[in-house]
């Protein structure tokens, strides 16, 4: 069955880089059609698309916060990684990563939350 | 950008009874509307996508329907399982989520 999971740092301060890596099985991202993105969610407020990548490696980025996003995979490893500069206390939420496929998101992480604090 | 407006922002339910949630998109994006739902401390869930497909091992309760811009998701006969907070989510051009409609027992 399909599964992922986020991991990274729980706290991170004001202007440094975060780094999040979902670890993925069940599928390859390889796998034409096949992508993974990234979701984010502050403390009681609504979800928010950040990046994917596909399996040709094309990306797409939320045009709000495309400036700091990067998104890689290491196909080998069955991993995708997410690194966002400059961070921000708004930045605080709990991050999500999902297999998409045909444009959905059908198979989604637990989440880890990124607490962005001096 | 588009931008995806849900209504209500909560609603109250009695168990049994049917929910009316609504999604306006701010400008066309075909049928190509998810519905998801959300529990607390939990990972969201898709429910429904092609605006009235129900993914797999969704109960028929649920359904979807709309195209263009105005779309709804009705729960026929609320379940307690179904107590929650229910996201619509665009993949016309990229992808936006509404802000959410909590659905909450009345």
């Amino acid at each position: 069955q399909i599964t992922l999971k986020e991991s990274g740092p729980t706290l991170v301060k004001p202007s440094q880089t975060l780094t999040l890596t979902c670890t993925f099985s069940g599928f390859s991202l390889s796998t034409s059609g096949v992508g993974v993105g990234w979701i984010r969610q502050p403390p009681g407020k609504a979800l928010e698309w950040l990046a994917l990548i596909y399996w040709d490696d094309d990306d797409r980025y939320s045009p709000s916060l495309k400036s700091r996003l990067t998104i890689t995979k290491d196909t080998s490893k069955n991993q995708v990684v997410l690194t966002m500069t400059n961070v921000d206390p708004v930045d605080t939420a709990t991050y999500y990563c999902a297999h998409s496929y045909r444009s959905l998101f059908d198979y989604w992480g637990q989440g880890t939350l990124v607490t962005v604090s001096s | 950008e588009i931008v995806m407006t849900q209504s209500p922002a909560t609603l109250s339910v009695s168990p049994g009874e049917r929910a009316t949630l609504s999604c306006r998109a701010s400008q066309s994006v075909s049928s190509n509307l998810a519905w998801y739902q959300q529990k607390p401390g939990q990972a969201p869930r898709l429910l429904i996508y092609g605006a009235s497909t129900r993914a797999t091992g969704i109960p028929a309760r649920f359904s979807g329907s709309g195209s263009g811009t105005e779309f709804t998701l009705t729960i026929s006969s609320l379940q307690s399982e179904d107590f929650a907070v229910y996201y619509c989510q665009q993949y016309n051009n990229l992808w936006t989520f509404g802000q959410g409609t909590k659905v909450e027992i009345k």
